[in-house]
Formats: structure tokens, C-alpha cells, sequence
């Protein structure tokens, strides 16, 4: 098993630009969420899907746009590219929502200029 | 607004001596406590987990100790080692929620 899967794992955009982050995983897992990560804020939930189908907003996800037409694929959209999103991104997936460890990928690195 | 407050920020600890990261609370309807270890270039990991009807969790050398009427909780790591050198992330989450809230992250450096 691969666990979870992100690509790519380092990208620089310009402002403006769109891209979209891969993740991928193949544990059969239901919930499936997007994190960022920027020094002394911790992981900050953008958005979170709890099965094929199902997305909803976490804490920061303004700028950003999830879909989850399968159980193994939940990328992430940066519609317009802005400096505040330069961060490191992760995602994670579990069994379920409920009291399961998080299993995350190894990150992607974006910075946009 | 960080509903987790983590501390300390960074911790330098001989090898051999406790390491103890500390993690305060609001939201009393968190009922499930993690806490992940993170290597440079590597995403979070599990280490260990508690739930507020115990007041101690063992797991090797890692401890977590949980304060419910203070809503508090840590995390000790007994003996520790140059291996141990990791961000530590403490987390809460509600029964009914689906969404894990982090403390902002403890950086530890165990010298040889």
C-alpha cells in the first residue's frame, strides 16, 4: 500500500495562477480532508469530504475548491493564486471521521510569487 | 482563533532527560485527544491518543497525562533520545464533529 499520495511536491506559482493539488489514497478510507501548514499556526483544516460525493468547509477555505467524485482521489483547487497561500499542504485520509488516526501525505510545498 | 494553545514553542532537552509539551483547551465538548510527530519533509504521524474518562495513557516512553476540570493535557517523553527530535502537534476533537482542531505545533531538539 501506498498510504496517501501527493503530487507534486514542490511548486512555485505566480499570483493569479491556478493549479490543482493531487491526493490520492488506497486504503479504501471514507474521510478524506486538506490541511495547510504554516509555522506557528499548526494544521488548519481547508476542506474535508466524509465519502464520495461529500465535501464541506473547514476553518480557512476561502480560495480554495475540493471535489470528491471518487473514494481515492481528493484534490485541491487554488482558483486565483495569492502570496497568502504560500504554505505547505497536506492531506490526510482515515477509516472514518470519528476518532480514527489520520494517516497524512508527505506534503506539498507551494510558494506563489 | 486557536481553540488548541500549545506550548511550549520549541524545547531543547538533553539526551536521557523528560520532555514534557503542554496543551490547554476551551471547548468542552472535545472528547478525543491525539497527539502526532512530525519529521522534517514528512507529514504528521499518530503517536498516541487519549479520551477523557482515563487521566493517563502509556505508550513506551511517551505519556499523555489528561486533566479534564482543567482542560489540559500533555504530553511526556520519558528518556528521551536524538531520535525524538520531531514537531509534536497536540489535537482535539468532538464525538459528534468531523473536524480535528491543532495546536500551533512544539518543535523538540534532543542533543546527544
Amino acid at each position: 500500500n501506498a498510504g496517501v499520495t501527493q503530487t507534486p511536491k514542490f511548486q512555485v506559482l505566480k499570483t493569479g495562477q491556478s493549479m490543482t493539488l493531487q491526493c490520492a489514497q488506497d486504503m479504501n478510507h471514507e474521510y478524506m480532508s486538506w490541511y495547510r501548514q504554516d509555522p506557528g499556526m499548526g494544521l488548519r483544516l481547508i476542506h474535508y469530504s466524509v465519502g464520495a460525493g461529500i465535501t464541506d468547509q473547514g476553518e480557512v477555505p476561502n480560495g480554495y475548491n475540493v471535489s470528491r467524485s471518487t473514494t481515492e482521489d481528493f484534490p485541491l483547487r487554488l482558483l486565483s493564486a495569492a502570496p497568502s497561500q504560500t504554505s505547505v499542504y497536506f492531506c490526510a485520509s482515515s477509516y472514518s471521521y470519528f476518532n480514527q488516526p489520520q494517516h497524512f501525505g508527505d506534503g506539498t510545498r507551494l510558494s506563489i510569487l | 482563533q486557536q481553540q488548541v494553545k500549545q506550548s511550549p514553542q520549541s524545547l531543547i532537552v538533553q539526551k536521557g532527560g523528560i520532555s514534557i509539551i503542554n496543551c490547554a483547551y476551551e471547548n468542552t465538548a472535545f472528547d478525543y485527544f491525539p497527539w502526532y510527530q512530525q519529521f522534517p519533509g514528512k507529514g504528521p504521524a499518530l503517536l498516541i491518543a487519549i479520551r477523557p474518562d482515563v487521566s493517563e495513557k502509556k505508550e513506551g516512553r511517551f505519556t499523555i497525562s489528561f486533566n479534564k476540570s482543567a482542560k489540559q493535557f500533555s504530553l511526556h517523553i520519558m528518556d528521551s533520545q536524538p531520535g525524538d527530535s520531531a514537531t509534536y502537534f497536540c489535537a482535539a476533537q468532538e464525538t459528534s464533529g468531523s473536524r480535528l482542531t491543532f495546536g500551533e505545533g512544539t518543535q523538540l531538539t534532543v542533543n546527544p
